[in-house]
């Protein structure tokens, strides 16, 4: 099973609004990622962790905040966010030994902000 | 830093015809290369990916790439598109880390398949 589980896929919201992002894998992978995809761009990485711990952090704005509660679930949480943060966000997960270092990629999820 | 330069945002072909997408990357170390396809709003797939084994990697559908040192490019070809190959393409690449591998992504390529 090489699939990673993005919810919800669609998400419309305020710009006073709290809303969570989930993201669940099963593969066993210890580093989990979130990236942002605007229209026309490629992804570009926002947070890594690594045994649940937050390992790379991209100067991302503090209205995002990751958590990864366990090894397989992965969290972001968004509040105040503004209209040029609507994107796609993406979540993945990958190894951390030669071997498996490939990254497998959820859905996304398609994030409006008005 | 690592960078990917994906030559040609547009590559239009005809069903059948040879698919040829073209990836150079610049990286200081060996790096570990890869390609994803993107269906409109979907999320990427993984096609292949080169990690210092062999220099011509075999993917899903078909699709294969050859990694050449000497070139520092990683193209990738397929011999006969089919209609269902109309996508965008990114190349990527990462330096294997003990704390998560960053993925430095090309522009990216839309492949148009004419009938």
């Amino acid at each position: 099973d090489t699939e990673v589980t993005q919810t919800p896929k669609h998400l419309v919201m305020g710009m006073t609004n709290k809303k969570s992002l989930k993201c669940e894998q099963h593969m066993g992978h210890r580093a989990m990622y979130w990236y942002k995809q605007k229209a026309k761009k490629p992804p570009e990485l926002m947070f890594v962790y690594s045994y649940e711990k937050l390992s790379i952090n991209e100067s991302v704005p503090s209205r995002f905040s990751p958590e990864c509660p366990n090894s397989s679930l992965l969290n972001l949480h968004l509040h105040a966010l503004q209209p040029e943060d609507s994107a796609l966000y993406l979540c993945a997960s990958s190894g951390l030994l030669q071997s498996n270092t490939e990254a497998f990629f959820g859905q996304g999820t398609r994030l409006t902000v008005v | 830093a690592q960078s990917v330069t994906q030559l040609g945002s547009h590559v239009s072909v005809s069903e059948g015809a040879l698919v040829l997408l073209r990836c150079n990357y610049s990286s200081s170390v060996p790096p570990y290369l890869f390609w994803y396809v993107q269906y409109p709003n979907q999320g990427l797939q993984l096609l292949l990916k080169y990690t210092s084994a062999a220099t011509l990697v075999k993917g899903i559908n078909g699709f294969e790439a050859e990694f050449k040192k000497s070139e520092t490019s990683f193209h990738l070809t397929k011999p006969s598109a089919h209609m269902s190959d109309a996508a965008e393409y990114f190349c990527a690449v990462t330096n294997r880390r003990e704390y998560g591998n960053k993925l430095v992504f090309g522009a990216g390529t839309i492949l148009r398949v004419k009938s």
